[in-house]
Order: C-alpha cells, then sequence, then structure tokens
C-alpha cells in the first residue's frame, strides 16, 4: 500500500484563525515533507522531516508551524494566516530521508484564506 | 541550485495521438520520479527513473543520465491522460520540479 492521506480536502479560514493540517502514511517511512503549490506552478518544499525530526526548513514564516507527532503522523498548524497563503497543501513521505528514495503524495488540502 | 526545465510547456492532442514530454536537468542527479497531477490535485506517481527505461501500459519513460534527460512517452493518448505533468529530480535531499508540462486530450 502507498497511500498517504491527508484531512481535510478543503479548509476555508480567517486570518485570525488556528487550524491544522493532517498529513498520515502506514508505509513504515521516516521520512515525511510538507509542500506548498500555487495555481498553475509546481509543488515547492516547505519542510522536511527526518525519523520524526525536522531537518529542513526552507525558510517559511512562523505562521506554519510543524508538528510531528510520531513516524506516522505529520501536522502542520496554521495561525495568522494571510490571503496570499492560499494553496494547495501537500504531505509527502519517502523510506528514508536522503536522495534515492521515491516519494508518495496526498490527494492534497486545499486551503482558501478570507 | 539545480535547475529543472521541461517541455512543451503546454500540449493539445487529439485522442490516440501519441506524444513526448521532455525534461532538461542542470546537475548530475540521483532520483527523477514523473508524475501526473490530475485535475483535483492528486500527484500519482507514474515512474521512478534514475537512469535507463521503464514501460507501464501505454507510459514509457527513458532517462540518459550522463546526458542530464529525461523524457516519458504517451501512446495512443486518452482523454483521461489530461492534466500536468511534472518531472522532479533530487540531488541534495530535496526534490526540485520542472515547470509542468499542461497536458489536453481532446476526444
Amino acid at each position: 500500500d502507498t497511500e498517504v492521506t491527508q484531512t481535510p480536502k478543503h479548509l476555508v479560514m480567517g486570518m485570525t484563525n488556528k487550524k491544522s493540517l493532517k498529513c498520515e502514511q502506514h508505509m513504515g517511512h521516516r521520512a515525511m515533507y510538507w509542500y506548498k503549490q500555487k495555481a498553475k506552478k509546481p509543488p515547492e518544499l516547505m519542510f522536511v522531516y527526518s525519523y520524526e525530526k525536522l531537518s529542513i526548513n526552507e525558510s517559511v514564516p512562523s505562521r506554519f508551524s510543524p508538528e510531528c507527532p510520531n513516524s506516522s503522523l505529520l501536522n502542520l498548524h496554521l495561525h495568522a494566516l494571510q490571503p496570499e497563503d492560499s494553496a494547495l497543501y501537500l504531505c509527502a513521505s519517502s523510506h528514508a530521508p536522503g536522495q534515492s528514495y521515491e516519494q508518495y503524495f496526498g490527494p492534497g488540502t486545499r486551503l482558501t484564506v478570507t | 541550485g539545480i535547475q529543472v526545465e521541461q517541455s512543451p510547456p503546454d500540449l493539445i492532442l487529439q485522442e490516440g495521438a501519441n506524444s513526448t514530454l521532455r525534461c532538461n536537468f542542470s546537475d548530475s542527479v540521483n532520483n527523477l520520479q514523473w508524475f501526473h497531477q490530475n485535475p483535483w490535485g492528486q500527484l500519482i506517481n507514474l515512474f521512478y527513473i534514475p537512469s535507463g527505461t521503464k514501460q507501464n501500459g501505454r507510459l514509457s519513460a527513458t532517462t540518459v543520465a550522463t546526458e542530464r534527460y529525461s523524457l516519458l512517452y504517451i501512446s495512443s493518448s486518452q482523454t483521461t491522460d489530461s492534466g500536468v505533468y511534472f518531472c522532479a529530480v533530487n540531488a541534495g535531499n530535496m526534490l526540485t520540479f520542472g515547470g509542468g508540462t499542461r497536458l489536453m486530450v481532446k476526444p
């Protein structure tokens, strides 16, 4: 099974709200990723978790706060977002961090900030 | 960082036609993946192909790592092939995507 699940599928939030995105995989993968994708653009890496520890933060604003409670779960906590943060947020996982492992993506959460 | 360029950016085909999508990259890579992003945003893994040739049904891919390019072949295209095709390379612990090829297959 090569499935990564994400909830919710859609989220509309105001600029003062706090919300969380959730990602889950049961493939035994030890690397998990958050990507952001704007319309008609390719996905861009935000964060990498390696063995439940944050290993890469691509200069993401602090209003995005990732969390990896265990090896199967990855959360993205959202607070005080701006309308320009509206995008598709994709989660991915791979067997381990590093250059040679295939990444598998979840279906994404489509976020609208009003 | 590594640069990834895909061509053509847009492609319109009649159902049943064949096509070739190209991905050029600027440096050596350890990992190359092709994805199809459907209209709902799901990225579907097509091939993991750092080198060589692979085939899966009507799709096949070839990566020539020494010349820094990869090709995705779609034969007998169907309307369900419509969407965006991305190649992505990993050369330094992160996946870098090309700009994508937006494919529309008309019935």
